[in-house]
């Protein structure tokens, strides 16, 4: 069974712009989870959907957003990119919500210039 | 949400047992203890969790406290492929849809 995949892998941006990035979970799991690795802040959740609907939030500004398509595909879009941005952007899935098994994909390095 | 506390860093020599300590004082009845790895350059992965009782996966083992206060995630035969950062992390099931992941350990493996 094929992994969890993002693209792209790598992406360079500048400020002010936005960026969508893709996730494609496990087949079969429904939950998809989006995480932000930076060196000062460590592995912080972002959002969780289950089901096409959001179920969880963290404590990210608005310029965050995300959404999952039927497939259980997900997407996050990141709008007005600053500096502060720049990190790398872990999609994780899972069979269950709450608790269940997280499987992480490789992630995405974005670079804000 | 308890938390858990754990050693910055550690280092082993390859071909040897690693004990990870984790302690957790605040945890409460129904946290589950799960360890999760992330070796350079890639995301995390799921190593093993328990409640109660000691686990063994193909991975590791996972020794529990009598108290449950602390735990240990134990590497058999460590090799340099084990050289990552280890988290140990408490969840609740059906309830908690995020992981709260702290600074972890980072483990060095000596060759």
């Amino acid at each position: 069974k094929a992994g969890v995949t993002q693209t792209p892998r790598y992406l360079i941006k500048t400020r002010g712009q936005q960026v969508t990035l893709s996730c494609s979970p496990i087949s079969g799991h429904r939950s998809v989870s989006w995480y932000q690795q930076t060196p000062g802040q460590g592995l912080q959740f972002l959002f969780e959907y289950f089901s096409e609907t959001q179920r969880n939030k963290g404590n990210f500004p608005g310029r965050f957003s995300g959404r999952q398509f039927s497939n259980s595909r997900s997407e996050m879009n990141v709008s007005t990119l600053e500096l502060g941005d720049s990190a790398l952007y872990l999609c994780a899935s899972s069979y269950l919500v709450g608790g269940d098994t997280q499987y992480f994909g490789p992630g995405t390095r974005l670079t804000v210039l | 949400d308890a938390k858990t506390t754990q050693p910055n860093s550690m280092e082993s020599n390859e071909e040897e047992p690693v004990h990870l300590p984790c302690n957790h004082s605040t945890i409460s009845g129904t946290d589950y203890i799960h360890w999760y790895r992330q070796l350079p350059s890639q995301g995390p992965e799921y190593v093993i969790h328990g409640l109660t009782s000691n686990v063994n996966n193909r991975m590791a083992s996972l020794a529990i406290a009598e108290d449950r206060k602390s735990s240990t995630l134990i590497l058999h035969r460590a090799t340099l492929r084990d050289a990552a950062v280890y988290y140990c992390i408490l969840r609740v099931p059906i309830r908690d849809d995020k992981i709260i992941f702290g600074k972890g350990t980072r483990l060095h493996i000596l060759p």
